[in-house]
């Protein structure tokens, strides 16, 4: 059963406390992706990576860290430097050739820092 | 990328066709409108894309007009679990790259029974 998966659904850490959220695909696709959304607001670009061992900021990199060391996952490290970080956070996959390529995305990981 | 503007809500009966504005003017000739659905709580969904003609898959309708500054998502026959948020989001295809998407507020649909 192909598709993204993440976890966990929700997470909980003091503040001060690095956290890393998990995404995992197996849809076999280069691209991945992960946005923050906050309460009734659209959602925005934290990284994304094109490629193994690549990664590029999105909008709103600042207090966040990514790792691409295999195809399959890319995890998203919220820093004690992220000045909000209670968020909905979702990741993303695409195939990176063909002009009009959907994004895949997980459920999400719903992380309140207390 | 192009920016749209959508309604922040509606409301439709089920059973009834929804029809989903968006307002994109300064769209240019060689971008595309996509559209995707977010249900509550759950990571968004891709619906229907277009460049400037109509186009129609299992769940939905997309009807451009014919100068392209704006566009409709049709769902012909609404249920209680088309209720969701959806997105327009307009932009240029990437022949090889990563595939970033611009989202806006999007119009928060709710089907009545």
């Amino acid at each position: 059963d192909g598709g993204i998966t993440q976890s966990p659904k929700y997470l909980f850490r003091k503040e001060g406390q690095n956290v890393t959220l998990s995404c995992e695909q197996n849809l076999n696709h280069d691209a991945m992706y992960w946005y923050r959304q906050d309460p009734g607001q659209g959602l925005r670009l934290i990284y994304y990576s094109q490629i193994v061992n690549d990664f590029q900021k999105g909008d709103i990199a600042e207090g966040y860290s990514v790792s691409r060391e295999k195809k399959e996952s890319f995890p998203l490290t919220v820093t004690s430097a992220q000045k909000n970080p209670t968020a909905f956070y979702l990741c993303a996959s695409s195939i990176v050739t063909g002009m009009y390529n959907e994004q895949f995305f997980g459920p999400g990981t719903r992380l309140t820092v207390l | 990328d192009a920016k749209t503007t959508q309604p922040p809500s509606m409301d439709c009966a089920e059973g009834r066709a929804a029809n989903l504005p968006c307002n994109h003017s300064t769209i240019s000739g060689n971008e595309y409108v996509y559209w995707y659905r977010q249900i509550h709580s759950q990571g968004p969904q891709y619906i229907i894309h277009g460049l400037k003609n109509n186009e129609t898959n299992e769940m939905a309708s997309l009807i451009i007009t014919e100068d392209r500054k704006s566009s409709t998502l049709i769902l012909p026959h609404a249920t209680l679990r088309d209720t969701a948020v959806y997105y327009c989001i307009v932009r240029a295809p990437i022949i090889q790259g990563a595939q970033k998407l611009v989202f806006g507020q999007g119009t928060r649909l709710t089907i009545n029974p």
